[in-house]
């Protein structure tokens, strides 16, 4: 069966420094893979998606991934964060069904 | 804009009384999702529609059913709501279920209170 782990429950970094959040997948074949982020009281937006093709991939709000197949991972980047990134992060793997990741909250020091 | 719709954003029951959920989607997609997502946890997948074809998840209580009478439209239906069962219920479409077909877009939420 599918499975995301999200190692990170809850990162900090400082305004304009740099940010990874990490995944895990297991799953057999290529997967399909999502990043979404959650604001409070709100629903998933999609901030990219891997198919197949490149492996790093661009996303709205200057968010990117790389899937690495050899790391089994898809982790999500962005060079300088601002404050209204702070928001929970949910990684998903899908084939017919969507699992998600138990999500990474982030804080955003001024 | 094409978009998925829930209503209400919040509702509030009391125990044991019945109630129900909506979703609306402009987008014309075939599948229509339900989750819960309780504070602090990842969204859970209760069911979908294919069409008009109901998937059940295989823990989803059977006090959790849903309707679909049209494309546009997906009910949630808690028959019973325990204290359990307060939550954010996710609505969430998508054009099929597999290649690229099953990027999925996601409504704002119903923020379930139960008294």
């Amino acid at each position: 069966a599918q499975s995301v782990t999200q190692p990170d429950i809850h990162i900090t970094v400082s305004e304009g420094a740099s940010l990874e959040l990490r995944c895990n997948y297991s799953y057999g074949a290529t997967p399909y893979l999502f990043w979404y982020v959650q604001s409070p009281g709100q629903g998933l937006q999609l901030l990219l998606k891997y198919f197949s093709g490149d492996t790093l991939v661009q996303g709205i709000k200057g968010f990117e991934a790389e899937f690495k197949r050899s790391q089994s991972s898809f982790n999500l980047r962005k060079p300088s964060v601002h404050w209204s990134d702070a928001a929970e992060y949910f990684c998903a793997v899908d084939e017919g069904k969507s699992t998600f990741g138990d999500g990474t909250t982030l804080t955003v020091k001024p | 804009d094409a978009m998925v719709i829930q209503n209400p954003r919040y509702q509030v029951t009391q125990f044991g009384k019945p109630v129900t959920l909506s979703c609306s989607q402009t987008l014309n997609h075939n599948v229509m999702y339900w989750y819960q997502q309780k504070s602090s946890q990842a969204p859970k997948l209760l069911f979908h529609y294919y069409d008009k074809d109901f998937n059940n998840e295989a823990d989803t209580p059977d006090n959790f059913q849903s309707r679909r009478p049209n494309t546009s439209f997906c009910f949630l239906d808690i028959r019973s709501p325990g204290l359990g069962d307060a939550a954010m219920y996710l609505c969430a479409t998508s054009r099929g279920l597999a290649g690229g077909d099953n990027e999925q877009f996601f409504g704002p939420g119903t923020r379930l209170t139960v008294l």
